[in-house]
């Protein structure tokens, strides 16, 4: 059972936008940065945004990311059908001492 | 190009050990905190251990603590994990990461082991 929580799929067609959420608590999500990865079958994760909102330099603006309290969302507009992957939300758990994440949000664009 | 290669994955009986290794290439590696990752075929993401830029400040996820060592060697620029008896449950793939600020920006490609008799 994963630390923060988000559901596990979500889907939207092509063009639309979707969001992605991700719940913790005050260790957690509460008093650290927020950060998101994509995961395609067979490849490793990779950074889509780091600091609850910034976008690492190669990551288009059609992804963005919030934060409030102790949840956090996922936003991509736009959507294509490349965008098809696992969508992981991390953080640093002051409590655990530990990164923590997500059980990972499966994304079907239809 | 910044990149960083596992290796020392394998298949090893329940009680064994292994030692995984991560090369570090294309930056000032001793300028990071790194750490280990790891994830269970078709499961989600666990984190593992992380060791500050220097090597002083270690730490473990509570399950670990005991049995998984993590090092470095900045003038080699190499990440070290040893593992020490081993578990079925520590099946995985696991990735050496360098930690940016809020999130993890490099991530090698993964060495799996496997624990099995």
């Amino acid at each position: 059972q994963s630390v923060l929580t988000q559901p596990p799929s979500v889907s939207a067609a092509p063009g639309q936008k979707v969001t992605i959420s991700c719940s913790g608590s005050s260790s957690n999500i509460g008093n650290n940065h927020v950060s998101w990865y994509h995961q395609l079958p067979g490849t490793a994760p990779k950074l889509l945004i780091y600091d609850n909102n910034k976008r690492p330099s190669g990551i288009p603006d059609r992804f963005s990311g919030s934060k409030s309290g102790t949840s956090a969302t996922l936003g991509i507009t736009g959507l294509q059908t490349g965008d098809e992957a696992d969508y992981y939300c991390g953080t640093w758990d002051s409590g655990l001492t530990n990164m923590v994440f997500g059980g990972g949000t499966k994304l079907t664009v239809l | 190009q910044v990149q960083l290669v596992e290796s020392g994955g394998g298949l090893v009986k329940p009680g064994g050990s292994l030692r995984l290794s991560c090369a570090a290439s294309g930056f000032t590696f001793s300028n990071y905190y790194m750490r280990w990752i790891r994830q269970v075929p078709g499961k989600g993401l666990e984190g593992v251990s992380s060791i500050s830029s220097g090597g002083d400040i270690t730490y473990y996820a509570d399950s670990l603590k005991g049995r998984f060592s993590i090092s470095r060697d900045n003038a080699k620029n190499s990440l070290y994990l040893q593992m020490n008896s081993l578990r079925a449950e520590d099946t995985a793939v696991y990735y050496c990461t360098r930690a940016l600020s809020g999130g993890l920006d490099v991530w090698g490609q993964g060495t799996t082991v496997t624990v099995s008799s």
